[in-house]
């Protein structure tokens, strides 16, 4: 398996722009993670899912912000209005399974997104 | 809010040296990880240590838990310039469906 995969791996857009950011997470992982790191506030949890299903999204900071996951194979994170407070490295991450056995977390190489 | 926060913030050392950093959290857990990220990559996972498990090595890594101060650190040995990154616990909590949250990080500088 080539692990988590995201595009796109740069973004640059303005402030106004909608932005989609995309996950597909290793196959057979039954959880979906979206994280947010920034300097100021480090690794911050936006949301998570499992099954496709989204399971806790207290993390995701403000309405313009949405993310699904259609199918086991793909997610979304999606910014609508963006603005330059939001730019960051996003990062997807995938496990098999909750427990104390299987939730090593595999992390794909980031999104930076910049927004002027 | 952070489950878990990190000290030292920053960790400068010689090659050869140990390293040791340290993470405290807040509820009770299924188990804490470990994990290093490379300066403009993803985290990748180091070790992971079960609620029940006070210790743990892996190769040159040593983890140890204590579940009753809720504090976690790992120990580098024989540090080389390779492991020079940001070193992150991270808990997942009890009862909380598989959630991980991250630390801050600690950034480990080891000089040739």
């Amino acid at each position: 398996d080539a692990g988590v995969i995201q595009s796109p791996r740069h973004e640059v857009t303005e402030m106004g722009q909608e932005v989609t950011l995309r996950c597909k997470p290793i196959s057979g992982h039954d959880y979906l993670f979206w994280y947010r790191q920034t300097m100021m506030r480090g690794l911050e949890l936006l949301i998570y899912f499992n099954n496709n299903v989204p399971i806790d999204d207290s993390g995701m900071p403000e309405d313009r912000f949405s993310a699904k996951m259609p199918n086991a194979s793909f997610s979304t994170l999606k910014i609508q209005p963006s603005e330059p407070r939001d730019s960051a490295v996003y990062f997807c991450a995938s496990n098999p399974g909750s427990g104390a056995l299987n939730t090593e977390a595999f992390f794909g190489q980031g999104t930076r997104l910049t927004v002027v | 809010s952070q489950q878990g926060e990190e000290d030292p913030q920053a960790l400068s050392i010689q090659e050869g040296e140990n390293a040791t950093m340290n993470c405290s959290y807040k509820t009770s857990i299924n188990n804490l990880q470990w994990y290093r990220q490379n300066s403009g990559r993803g985290l990748v996972h180091l070790i992971l240590i079960r609620s029940n498990e006070r210790e743990k090595h892996s190769g040159r890594l040593r983890v140890t838990l204590d579940t009753s101060k809720k504090s976690s650190s790992l120990l580098i040995t024989a540090s080389r310039a390779a492991d020079t990154a940001s070193y992150f616990c991270a808990t997942d909590a009890l009862n909380q469906g598989g959630k991980l949250i991250f630390g801050q990080g600690t950034e480990l500088s080891v000089k040739p």
